[in-house]
């Protein structure tokens, strides 16, 4: 099974911040990676897919990267509406794997 | 507007049975790959099952292979997850979503207790 370690676990940043998240994954997984993010009591959204691709209607402030087994995810200028928990899932391989999870926090 | 509305959830006494429906609506449902995935209360996300567009091919995680079994009614746009012999590390709320990801149900939750 390929391991998704996700860090930070928790994020505290004030408005306007740039914040990123990061994906290492135990083996390379062609970039087959994207973000979530699941507000409380919410299913997760879909806001990236294959690395650094926007799905509709996610604002431009959030983008990822990566390559290989590296991958990260960043939203510049955080608003309030940000408040969420973040997760990185790889579909390069069953079984699929999401990474533990970021919380953020606004200070 | 695509649609993934999730049904059946409760509480079941552990080793007992539970299925769980997901009905889609709003896509052509027959022409995607359909998943499950659960969240343990104040837990991450996990993958749980997968089933093909026509039902042919499904796969499991390691802990839930034998015990639970996906399956789908084109006819009728709907998802289904037999969960049997239920333990209380199954407690979640599940998730369907189409295999892409990009659209999740509302989520149903799932309490095994004695």
């Amino acid at each position: 099974d390929i391991q998704m370690t996700q860090s930070p676990p928790s994020l505290s940043a004030s408005l306007g911040d740039k914040v990123t998240i990061t994906c290492q994954a135990s083996q390379n997984i062609n970039k087959y990676i994207a973000w979530y993010q699941q507000k409380p009591g919410k299913a997760p959204r879909q806001l990236i897919r294959y690395t650094s691709t926007l799905v509709s209607g996610t604002p431009s402030r959030f983008s990822g990267s990566g390559s290989g087994r590296d991958y990260s995810f960043s939203i510049s200028n955080v608003e309030s509406e940000d408040i969420a928990s973040y997760y990185c899932l790889q579909y390069d391989n069953l079984p699929l794997t999401f990474g533990s999870g970021t919380k953020l926090e606004i200070k | 507007e695509v649609q993934l509305v999730e049904s059946g959830g409760g509480l079941v006494q552990p080793g007992r049975s539970l299925k769980l429906s997901c009905a889609a609506s709003g896509f052509t449902f027959s022409n995607y790959d359909m998943a499950w995935v659960r969240q343990a209360p104040t837990k991450g996300l996990e993958w749980v099952a997968s089933i093909s567009t026509g039902g042919g091919n499904t796969y499991y995680r390691d802990s839930v292979k034998g015990r639970f079994t996906i399956s789908r009614d084109n006819a009728k746009s709907t998802l289904y997850l037999q969960m049997d012999s239920l333990r209380s590390e199954d407690t979640a709320t599940y998730y369907c979503a189409r295999h892409d990801f990009d659209y999740w149900g509302q989520g149903v939750m799932v309490t095994v207790s004695s």
